[in-house]
């Protein structure tokens, strides 16, 4: 079956400029999870959700950072106002739910600020 | 804060040599422990986990096994191909609620085996 998908996959945006990033999750998973992999901080969490709730926002660096859920499936992350150090690779990943469920990547989405 | 560490890289081996990449964490209460992978030009993989100390996770040939007495979770392979050239992140998974969730990961270590 499908696994997880984002879109865009690259997405080059000047600095100040507000950018979406989408994450579709494997049909049937309810928890869904935002990470940041970027070569001065490494595997970072961001936000996680259970449904369309948000019970852990800890990881959000800033409150440029917001993130979003609707019918249980499709997220959105946005970053307003970006800065250079926002350059990163954004993954999502997705679980059948909490607990000791794999998570599931995608392929992440390559943001660069310029 | 809970944290991992685990060896820097990158390590660098022939093919059929031993690999160990060594990884140590911190965590308050019993988190779970895994090893993902990330070949390249793809996305994070799990590659074995354990649930509770003294677990063993296997697969595809790999191993480690959950110390809560040394607080490690050494990856292992016995012989290593050259498709094993990648990067490999130790993880724990934290527990919000009584329930697993957001994953910390090392700094990642990079294999890279040569024929």
């Amino acid at each position: 079956g499908a696994g997880v998908s984002q879109s865009p996959s690259n997405k080059v945006t000047e600095k100040g400029k507000d950018v979406e990033l989408r994450c579709d999750p494997i049909s049937g998973h309810t928890a869904l999870y935002w990470y940041r992999q970027s070569l001065g901080q490494g595997l970072e969490f961001l936000i996680y959700f259970q449904g369309n709730s948000a019970p852990d926002k800890s990881g959000l660096p800033s409150d440029r950072f917001s993130a979003e859920r609707t019918g249980g499936s499709v997220s959105t992350l946005t970053i307003q106002r970006t800065q250079q150090e926002d350059s990163a690779v954004y993954l999502c990943a997705s679980s059948l739910g909490l607990g000791d469920y794999e998570q599931y990547f995608g392929p992440g989405t390559r943001l660069t600020v310029t | 804060g809970n944290s991992v560490t685990q060896m820097e890289g990158p390590v660098t081996l022939s093919e059929e040599a031993f690999l160990t990449i060594n990884c140590t964490y911190t965590a308050t209460g019993y988190p779970s422990l895994f090893w993902y992978v990330q070949y390249p030009g793809e996305g994070l993989q799990l590659l074995l986990k354990a649930t509770k100390a003294d677990d063993k996770g296997s697969n595809k040939g790999f191993e480690a096994t959950y110390r809560k007495e040394t607080t490690s979770f050494h990856l292992e392979k016995g012989s290593v191909q050259v498709s094993d050239s990648a990067v490999y992140f130790c993880a724990l998974s934290e527990r919000y609620g009584g329930a697993t969730n957001k994953l910390i990961f090392g700094t990642g270590t990079l294999l890279a085996v040569q024929p």
